[in-house]
Parts: C-alpha cells; structure tokens; sequence
C-alpha cells in the first residue's frame, strides 16, 4: 500500500506569512493527489486536486504544486480564516489514502 | 449547488449493527447522482481522515479499506438519490464520525462532503 506523510505536523504562522505545507508519497503517484482543509467540527473542504488544479470558489493564494513522491501546498499570504487542518490525498482507481494532517494555527 | 445529508448514527454495542444513510441533492442537470462515484469516509474522535468505501456510479463496484471489509457494506439507489452503509459486527474501535462524499467529476478527488453523522460502539 501507499502511504502518504505530511510534514510538519503542526505549524503556526502569522498572518501575511507565506506557508508551505509538504506530503510525501511512499511511491510513484503521477499528479493524483488532492488537498482537503478542515475546520473543528466541519467536514473538510476540496482546495485542490491533481496536484495543482484549483478547485472552484477557492481563494488563489492557495496554489499546490509536484509530482511523483513530492507535493506541496503553499499558502502564499496567510489569512485569519486559513486555520485548521490540512489533509493531503492519494487517489488512484479504487485505492484512496489520507495523510496523517497538518494542523494550522494563526498566531 | 450539491448537498449530501447523514442520518442514522448513534450509540450501539460492540457486535450489533447499523445503518447510515446519505441523501443527496442539488444536482446540475444533465447531472444527476447517478453519474457519480460516491464514498464513505470516517474520522475517529481527535484522529485523522480514513477512507472507508467507494462505490461506482451505478453500483456495480464496490471497494473497501482492509478495516472493514467483511463487516461494512455499502450501497445506493439511484432512484431515491440516497447512499447507504450497512455497519454490521461492530467493533469499538469503529467509533467516528461517518461522512459520505460526492466524487468530483475529472478527477478522483472528494469535492462535496456531508455534515458527518457520530456512531458511537460502547457497551
């Protein structure tokens, strides 16, 4: 199975502050992976997928970019409303597996 | 704009079973549901995301993660636009909360999620 590793684990950051969040694969997994931001008790949200397609609605200062085993997700200003947690997704035919979460505070 | 609803959680000993249900709603037309890959993830209380099972758009196949299979069953109809998990043999360590989600239409990404619905296995 692929496994997925984000790092760091937790991060915080100001407000303005350019945030690069990284997830790494166990193997070769071409373009398909997506990001999720999630809340405090809110189901996550689809940032972007396919490694660097933005998904409809969400800010542009969200921007993903890799391939292979190396993928980031870069906040390039960070906003109040950008806290939670940040979820990377390996998706592939019928296999699906989340990293283990970076979680985001705004200090 | 899609809506995924939840219901049929709660609290239910270890063994016996439940099942949750997924309405959905707010399609685009010529889009409908039945054109979607759907799927169940759940995410245990203070823990991460884990991808539970997907089934295809018309419900000819049917994938599970290893920590489930055998024991979760999921399932549609498309005619009452409603997604189902048949919970059976359930252990304590199945305690999460459950969200069904819209497979986006490109790719294999996760673009519309329910609210989530609590299933607590207690004695």
């Amino acid at each position: 199975d692929i496994q997925m590793t984000q790092s760091p684990s937790t991060l915080s950051a100001s407000v303005g502050d350019r945030v690069t969040i990284t997830c790494r694969a166990s193997q070769s997994i071409n373009n398909w992976l997506a990001w999720y931001q999630q809340k405090p008790g809110k189901a996550p949200k689809l940032l972007i997928y396919d490694a660097s397609t933005l998904e409809t609605g969400v800010p542009s200062r969200f921007s993903g970019s890799g391939s292979g085993t190396e993928f980031t997700l870069t906040i390039s200003s960070l906003q109040p409303d950008d806290f939670g947690t940040y979820y990377c997704q390996h998706y592939y035919g019928y296999l699906y597996t989340f990293g283990q979460g970076t979680k985001l505070d705004i200090k | 704009q899609v809506q995924l609803v939840e219901s049929g959680g709660g609290v239910v000993q270890p063994g016996r079973s439940l099942r949750l249900s997924c309405a959905a709603s707010g399609f685009t037309s010529p889009f409908t549901f039945s054109n979607y890959g759907m799927h169940w993830v759940r995410q245990a209380p203070g823990k991460g995301l884990e991808w539970v099972a997907v089934i295809s758009y018309d419900g000819s196949n049917k994938y599970y993660a290893d920590s489930v299979k055998g024991r979760l069953t999921i399932s549609r109809d498309n005619s009452k636009n409603t997604l189902y998990l048949q919970m059976d043999s359930l252990r304590v360590e199945d305690t999460a909360v459950y969200y069904c989600a819209k497979q986006e239409g490109h790719s294999s990404s996760f673009d519309s999620w329910g609210q989530g619905a609590l299933v607590t296995v207690s004695s």
